[in-house]
């Protein structure tokens, strides 16, 4: 069984610059999960993706949008970065849906880190 | 939305010692709550989880227990080790997509 993975591990982009983050999701997990976690805090949620199409999302504003691909990777887009946007970004996959008992079950990948200056 | 409130912010115990994480959520339409650990620099970990139709879960030395009714939930370490000392995370999901709105985290430190 193939863990959730993420790439690049470290980023550091300018104020205004754009970003893609990756995550490969666990071998069976259909639903893909992204969090922002800043020093000393909770995960927060971005987004989730389920079979391609988003199926809920945090308070985040729209310059961070996502995708889902047929195998069920996912990126993570931020346009227009700001300071504040400097935090580790997991993602995280589960196999939503299943029936089983795990099929809420999240494994995060490794993260992201991101700074921008 | 949910709110979800973690005590203590640090807990600070002796090796062998039992450790006590508490959590509370507003939402009571909550009805999965998992656990987190997270070393220094590594991803979260779920560690133990529980459903809205069990009170209490135990995994070795870790066990979870919910009061749906006060809306809160703790995590129990019994025996602790040194290897146990990270940051734990509560969480609280409600529906079928199954979204966890997480607690601040606790950093439990454990003197040998």
């Amino acid at each position: 069984e193939t863990g959730v993975t993420q790439s690049p591990t470290h980023l550091i982009k300018t104020r205004g610059q754009q970003v893609t983050l990756r995550c490969s999701s666990q071998s069976g997990h259909n639903t893909v999960s992204w969090y922002q976690q800043a020093l000393g805090q909770g995960p927060q949620f971005i987004f989730q993706y389920y079979r391609e199409e988003e199926n809920g999302r945090g308070n985040f504003p729209p310059r961070f949008s996502g995708l889902q691909f047929p195998n069920y990777s996912s990126e993570l887009n931020v346009n227009a970065l700001e300071l504040d946007d400097s935090a580790l970004y997991l993602c995280a996959s589960s196999p939503l849906g299943q029936t089983n008992s795990h099929s809420y079950e999240q494994y995060f990948g490794p993260g992201t880190r991101l700074t921008v200056t | 939305g949910e709110n979800v409130e973690q005590h203590p912010s640090t807990l600070s115990v002796q090796e062998g010692d039992s450790a006590v994480i508490k959590c509370t959520y507003s939402d009571s339409a909550s009805n999965y709550f998992p656990w987190y650990k997270q070393e220094l620099g590594k991803r979260p970990q779920l560690i133990i989880d529980i459903r809205s139709n069990v009170g209490e879960k135990k995994d070795q030395r870790i066990a979870v227990t919910l009061n749906k009714t006060a809306k809160h939930f703790s995590l129990h370490i019994t025996e602790t080790q040194p290897e146990d000392s990270a940051v734990y995370f509560c969480a609280a999901s409600a529906g079928g997509s199954y979204i966890p709105t997480f607690g601040r985290g606790t950093s439990l430190i454990v003197h040998p």
